[in-house]
């Protein structure tokens, strides 16, 4: 089945460790993203990719990092940087086409510092 | 300021009835706008998908409005389930980029 697959579903994460988020798409998609989500807010924005080799930056990307070498994977690291790492983790992807473009999530991970 | 507003934050209906969530936005101009359903502890799911030219469009039980001239969509649940426990998230697409503007959802709850 096409879809978008995040892994874990569960993460824990001691104080000072790098830890890092799987996502994979085989729906041929160009566009990849990762958000984060927490109680009572909206989707905000970490990283997105609109090719291969190429990232950019969103509205919160300090303490996390990328990379896009394949097509169909966009793995996020959380790095030790990040104070408060602790929720929702969502991919998504997306074609690159305006009109009636959607986009795909994963089933996202739940990343929790203990 | 968000730049998508949704209302009301949260709210509990009886099952088979019918509710209202709205969305305001400022992103303009604008692709296209989305609701999705994300079940707690899920990723969210499409219900419906508008361009600016469109003025409705339905899936099932559910029914998106859209005024592009007021800025405003509604997504309205006919004859409620139990399964309809979500949160509805209202998406705006910018014109000329990909970096989606996400309302806060509105968090529904439908009781026996």
């Amino acid at each position: 089945d096409g879809g978008i697959t995040q892994s874990p579903k569960y993460l824990f994460r001691k104080e000072g460790q790098n830890v890092t988020l799987s996502c994979e798409q085989n729906l041929n998609h160009d566009a990849m993203y990762w958000y984060r989500q927490d109680p009572g807010q909206g989707l905000r924005l970490i990283y997105y990719s609109q090719i291969v080799n190429d990232f950019q930056k969103g509205d919160i990307a300090e303490g996390y990092s990328v990379s896009r070498e394949k097509k169909e994977s966009f793995p996020l690291t959380v790095t030790s940087a990040q104070k408060n790492p602790t929720a929702f983790y969502l991919c998504a992807s997306s074609q690159n086409r305006q009109e009636n473009t959607e986009a795909f999530f994963g089933q996202g991970t739940r990343l929790t510092v203990v | 300021k968000n730049q998508v507003e949704q209302s009301p934050q949260s709210l509990i209906i009886l099952e088979g009835k019918n509710c209202t969530l709205q969305c305001n936005y400022t992103v303009s101009p604008f692709s296209n706008l989305r609701w999705y359903k994300q079940d707690t502890g899920r990723g969210p799911v499409s219900l419906t998908i508008m361009t600016f030219s469109e003025n409705t469009k339905s899936n099932g039980r559910y029914t998106a409005t859209l005024d592009a001239d007021t800025k405003q969509s509604s997504l309205h649940i006919t004859a409620s389930q139990l399964s309809d426990s979500a949160s509805y998230i209202c998406v705006v697409r910018p014109y000329g980029n990909n970096r989606l503007a996400f309302g806060k959802g509105n968090q529904v709850v439908v009781i026996p």
